[in-house]
């Protein structure tokens, strides 16, 4: 089945400081990826779409300047936390659709603590 | 306003028997409903894919009805083991195909005692 790896796994920084999480869809293309967000004992909150060669589309509330994504290619988005703070600290996940598929396939997770 | 909510924040059901939870919506018209489990610390994976047209779907173990009328899914795991202990996650998506956002329920977290 479809692959979609993230990394790091889990990051700790101090406030202050910017973090980048890798998305990758290992064994097909997606030129649109997503972006969740889950507080413990919470269900994953949609932040934003990110689309191949184009802007990302953010939901209500998430602040772009913030929380920037890059989907530089078919296979990778990024998204950097921007001078992290505390309350940033979360599971962000990643997901990916492979083409004319409506499943979106999910990487595991990254854990990110700010300090 | 737009609100998905599965049934209880926590199910605990004894080995072998039929564990059922409910996912239920408002002022949404999902072209089709998924249901996902969760690990914890872990992404989730996908289960089953019900569209708008469908009434059920099955796969092993594993049963979903989509009732539109009712605005409601059931999702069943039969003959239930330990191992399907986690939370279980139902989504929709207002369009048709995969590129389209999906919104989750909260989960059911599911405990099956031996």
């Amino acid at each position: 089945g479809a692959v979609v790896s993230q990394h790091p796994s889990w990051v700790i920084c101090k406030s202050g400081t910017s973090v980048k999480i890798e998305c990758r869809s290992l064994d097909f293309q997606a030129t649109t990826m997503f972006w969740y967000r889950q507080f413990p004992k919470q269900s994953l909150m949609l932040m934003a779409t990110s689309n191949e060669g184009s802007k990302a589309t953010y939901e209500q509330g998430v602040e772009k300047d913030k929380f920037l994504i890059n989907h530089a290619s078919l296979t990778l988005s990024t998204l950097t936390v921007t001078s992290a703070h505390p309350e940033d600290s979360s599971f962000y996940i990643c997901s990916a659709p492979p083409p004319l598929v409506e499943t979106q396939y999910f990487g595991p997770g990254t854990r990110l603590l700010v300090l | 306003s737009q609100k998905i909510e599965q049934n209880s924040e926590a199910l605990n059901i004894q080995e072998g028997k039929t564990a059922t939870l409910t996912c239920n919506y408002t002022n949404y018209s999902p072209a089709y409903l998924q249901w996902y489990r969760q690990d914890p610390g872990r992404g989730p994976v996908f289960l089953l894919l019900i569209r708008e047209n469908e009434k059920e779907k099955r796969k092993e173990r594993l049963k979903v009805t989509f009732d539109t009328t009712l605005k409601q899914s059931l999702f069943h795991i039969t003959a239930s083991q330990p191992a399907d202990s986690a939370t279980y996650l139902c989504a929709l998506a207002e369009g048709s195909g995969g590129y389209n956002k999906l919104i989750f329920g909260a989960g059911t977290r599911l405990a099956v005692h031996p």
